[in-house]
């Protein structure tokens, strides 16, 4: 089966720098590679998805890469804010990642 | 936007006693629901996949008999945990998507199950 590790589980960044978060899958036949934000107790929030047919996407402060070949995407946030603090769920169709938990330092 | 709810939002039960989580798709037919558990500070683990009108699709390690699944129509999926213990207690959380959409991949959560076996 699929099999989605991210990485890093942690992630502190000062207010204004940049943010990449990384995942990799092991299932070629997957094609879909949704972002999610969850808070505690909470249902995830898709912030952004990210389909095979392309490489990137944008979306304001927010991008993903991917890159099939090599079975792997990202998530690029710029200018990050303390709003931002959240944590982060990569997946893979719909098998998730371990989670990011990204601090934003004001 | 599509929407899943989902009910009780929180439960507690007895050792042992069993517990009925539902499931429904509101305004659209959901040809594919998933079942994930989350424990505190970790991720979504998928449980079991159901398609309306067929058997649950269980994922490694989850017990078909103590978490059944039911789909019995496109709108409601069940998942009744079985002689529910203390390990049990946990987040408990469905999806569902729409193949005839458009995003035939965006998947909708429902707001998710607390649950508490005392």
């Amino acid at each position: 089966g699929e099999n989605v590790e991210q990485h890093p589980s942690t992630l502190s960044v000062q207010e204004g720098d940049s943010a990449v978060i990384k995942c990799t899958y092991s299932d070629s036949a997957s094609n879909y590679f949704p972002w999610y934000k969850q808070e505690l107790g909470k249902r995830p929030q898709l912030i952004i998805d990210i389909r095979s047919n392309v490489g990137e996407k944008k979306d304001q402060r927010i991008a993903v890469t991917l890159n099939k070949t090599a079975k792997h995407f990202s998530l690029h946030i710029t200018e990050t804010q303390p709003e931002d603090s959240a944590v982060y769920f990569c997946a893979a169709e719909v098998r998730f990642g371990a989670g990011t938990r990204l601090t934003v330092k004001p | 936007g599509a929407v899943v709810s989902q009910h009780p939002s929180w439960v507690i039960c007895k050792s042992g006693t069993s517990v009925k989580i539902e499931c429904r798709s509101l305004d659209f037919q959901a040809t594919t629901m998933f079942w994930y558990r989350q424990f505190p500070k970790q991720s979504l683990m998928l449980m079991a996949t159901s398609n309306e009108g067929s058997k649950a699709t269980y994922e490694q390690g989850v017990e078909k008999d103590k978490f059944l699944i039911n789909h019995a129509s496109l709108t409601l999926s069940t998942l009744t945990v079985t002689s529910a213990h203390p390990e049990d207690s946990s987040f408990y959380i469905c999806s569902a998507t729409d193949a005839r959409r458009n995003s035939g991949n965006t998947i909708y959560f429902g707001e998710g199950s607390w649950l508490t076996v005392v």
